[in-house]
C-alpha cells in the first residue's frame, strides 16, 4: 500500500539553528500539506502545495517557513531559525484530487533545545 | 476562530458499548468530512468520511451521522473494543482543499 515516507523520525536542534524536515508524498498526489501538533494538543494547518506553489498558509507558517518541492518527489519544510515553541509533531500529508483522503505520515518530532 | 467545533474531550467507554463523538463547523462552504483515528507516536490515519449530500454512512463498527441544516456531524463507534482506544479528529475541508482539525477527543474504552 502506497503510504508517506517522513524522514527523521525525530531531531533535535539547538534554537537559532536551520532544520529541513522531509516528506516523500505518494507518487501520483498533487495536492500536499504540513501540519504541526504539540505535544496533547489539536492538529494544526500549516500550508498546502499545488501545482509548485504555495496555495495556502495559516498565520503560523510565518517568514521563518518556507516549503519546497526540489524534485517532483521530495516535499521539503525548511525553518530557518528554530525556536523552543517550535518543538512539536510535523505531519506531512497528500491527496490526490479534490475529493480524496489525505494520507498522513508518521510525523517527525521536532524538540528544539 | 475555531472553524470545527469537537466535543467531548476525553470519552471513556466500557467495551461494547457506543461511543459518540460530536462535531459542528462554521463555514456551509465546507464540502468534505472525515475523521481521522490517531494512536500515540502515529499520524492522523483515515477512518471513515462523508459528503454533505449523505445523511449517514456506515463502515462496519463506524457510523457518520450528519446533519446538513445543524452543521452538525458526529461519530458513532458501535460494539467499542479497547483497540479503539486513540485519539479522534474530525476535519472539514473548503473547497480550496485546506483540512480544518477539531481539537480532538481522547477516547478510552475499558475493557
Amino acid at each position: 500500500e502506497p503510504e508517506v515516507t517522513q524522514t527523521p523520525s525525530h531531531q533535535v536542534t539547538q534554537m537559532g539553528q536551520e532544520v529541513i524536515l522531509r516528506c516523500v508524498p505518494i507518487s501520483n498526489h498533487l495536492y500536499f500539506y504540513w501540519y504541526r501538533q504539540i505535544l496533547g494538543q489539536k492538529v494544526e494547518f500549516l500550508v498546502s502545495f499545488y501545482n509548485n506553489e504555495i496555495s495556502e498558509k495559516s498565520e503560523i507558517f510565518d517568514d521563518q517557513f518556507s516549503v519546497e518541492r526540489p524534485d517532483g518527489s521530495n516535499f521539503t519544510l525548511k525553518i530557518r531559525s528554530t525556536k523552543l515553541e517550535d518543538s512539536a509533531m510535523y505531519f506531512c500529508a497528500s491527496k490526490g484530487d479534490v475529493y480524496t483522503e489525505a494520507f498522513f505520515g508518521q510525523g517527525t518530532r521536532l524538540t528544539v533545545v | 476562530q475555531q472553524q470545527v467545533k469537537q466535543s467531548p474531550q476525553s470519552l471513556i467507554v466500557q467495551k461494547g458499548g457506543i461511543s459518540i463523538i460530536n462535531c459542528a463547523y462554521e463555514n456551509t462552504a465546507f464540502d468534505y468530512f472525515p475523521w481521522y483515528q490517531q494512536f500515540p507516536g502515529k499520524g492522523p490515519a483515515l477512518l471513515i468520511a462523508i459528503r454533505p449530500d449523505v445523511s449517514e454512512k456506515k463502515e462496519g463498527r463506524f457510523t457518520i451521522s450528519f446533519n446538513k441544516s445543524a452543521k452538525q456531524f458526529s461519530l458513532h463507534i458501535m460494539d467499542s473494543q479497547p483497540g479503539d482506544s486513540a485519539t479522534y479528529f474530525c476535519a472539514s475541508i473548503s473547497p480550496g482543499n485546506q483540512f480544518y482539525f477539531g481539537t480532538g477527543t481522547s477516547l478510552t474504552v475499558i475493557p
